[in-house]
């Protein structure tokens, strides 16, 4: 009975490809996010949705797009790959915004671009 | 530039002894403080929180403690089992940055039997 699934688990792919990386949440929050977890290993934060509107959107190239069809999904669709887009990827989601509330993290989705 | 810094790599500590996880951050603003745990190939779980106006809070075996004047928060774990072996990670927020969690690079936590 996942909480925040992800999907896929592991994602090969060449420079220059298009993927998409799904996340679905059954926990009936209201903010969901993508962080980027890279070689150095820091998680930083990349979106985060509230009710499927935008409210943070950090530095991050304008190839990730986020989309959010309702608000128990959140979906990142990375265009023109580069071998610097490879790292792990998770999705999380909350209550609500703000830190008092519980981030619940799926899995997490490995990207490697060669 | 790193705002939250976990100097430790790594620790190992044996079973029933005190485990102590160090984090430093450098922005006065922040007001709430977290640890997540994180197993190998899962997403990291929430294990205990403090806001800025405490300097403690205990939950179990874990204790967090918040050092404003130093900006200095550390995670105690007592007694330390196996189990606990895992990445502990620090998070921040606060300041301009409400809503938005701001993480530690990790310290690897090995309990040996």
């Amino acid at each position: 009975d996942t909480a925040v699934s992800q999907t896929p688990k592991y994602l090969v792919t060449q420079m220059g490809n298009d993927k998409s990386i799904k996340c679905e949440q059954n926990l009936g929050h209201d903010t969901m996010y993508w962080y980027k977890q890279d070689s150095k290993k820091f998680l930083k934060i990349m979106f985060s949705y509230n009710n499927k509107e935008l409210i943070i959107n950090e530095t991050v190239p304008n190839r990730f797009s986020p989309k959010s069809p309702d608000k128990a999904h959140l979906n990142l669709h990375i265009n023109s790959l580069e071998l610097g887009d490879s790292a792990v990827y998770f999705c999380a989601s909350s209550l609500r915004g703000g830190a008092a509330h519980e981030q619940y993290f799926g899995p997490g989705t490995r990207l490697t671009v060669t | 530039d790193q705002q939250v810094k976990q100097n430790s790599p790594s620790l190992s500590v044996q079973e029933g002894r005190i485990s102590i996880l160090n984090c430093d951050y450098t922005n006065s603003m922040f007001d709430y403080f977290l640890w997540y745990k994180k197993y190998p190939a899962e997403g990291p779980t929430f294990l205990i929180s403090i806001s800025s106006i405490k300097d403690k809070n205990e939950d179990g075996r874990f204790t967090v403690f918040l050092n404003k004047s130093a900006k200095h928060l550390s995670l105690h774990i007592v007694p330390s089992q196996p189990g606990d072996s895992a990445v502990y990670f620090c998070a921040v927020e606060g300041g301009t940055s409400y809503g938005k969690l701001t993480f530690g690079q990790g310290t690897i936590l090995t309990v040996h039997p």
